[in-house]
């Protein structure tokens, strides 16, 4: 059964402090991995896509990366600001599909910032 | 920008009551779909829809129908609502293609079934 895991379930840090969230998936085969994040009471926004070929991406202060062999992904923030709080979500593809239906969604992060 | 809106931001109803939840985008995108959020559960996949007419069971399309008789317009539909259909439900839309494209998503309906 296709998985997505995402720690930890939920992160409180300092405002202008840099962190890292995580993602493992056992979704086979792979076509890409999203990552959304999600304000209290708003739908999520799309912060990055990333294919089997790509092994990081910038959005911002958001960073992703995506380790396809070991089937990990990271988002990193860096000085992290008080509209970073929220739920963060990684999302994997599968195919045959892409991205229509062969997505499976892992539970997210609640990232809270502190002043 | 891509705008995806859902036609209430909170809803209740009764029990047993037949309940139309819209989403209308105006991207010209050909994929839709509808979702709900329950906490400690993510989202789950109710239906979607490739294109006009089309449409598809999701994971969980128990209970719920849909309707999508234009390109722009996709409605979920609780035939008789239940409580256990208490739940936040978001509807998003990414355009048909390599399947490498972003899902937009409406920022949700809380309904609550009493």
């Amino acid at each position: 059964k296709n998985q997505v895991e995402q720690s930890p379930q939920s992160l409180i840090i300092l405002e202008g402090k840099n962190c890292t969230l995580q993602c493992n998936y056992t979704v086979s085969p792979f076509s890409n991995l999203r990552w959304y994040k999600q304000d209290t009471g708003r739908g999520p926004v799309s912060l990055t896509i990333m294919t089997f070929s790509e092994n990081t991406k910038s959005n911002g202060r958001y960073t992703a990366t995506l380790d396809a062999d070991t089937k990990q992904s990271s988002l990193h923030i860096t000085a992290s600001q008080l509209s970073d709080s929220a739920s963060y979500i990684c999302v994997v593809s599968a195919e045959p599909g892409g991205g229509a239906d062969g997505l499976t969604f892992g539970k997210g992060t609640h990232l809270i910032i502190q002043p | 920008d891509v705008k995806v809106t859902q036609s209430s931001r909170y809803l209740v109803k009764r029990t047993g009551e037949k309940v139309f939840l819209e989403c209308v985008q105006d991207m010209d995108h050909e994929n839709m779909f509808w979702y709900r959020q329950d906490p400690g559960l993510g989202l789950r996949l109710i239906y979607f829809s490739y294109d006009v007419k089309m449409k598809e069971k999701g994971d969980i399309p128990e209970g719920y129908s849909v309707s999508r008789e234009k390109k722009e317009r996709f409605s979920l539909i609780l035939e008789s609502a239940s409580t256990n259909q208490t739940s936040m439900y978001l509807c998003a839309s990414s355009l048909m293609g390599d399947g490498n494209q972003p899902q937009h998503f409406g920022d949700g309906t809380r309904l609550s079934i009493l």
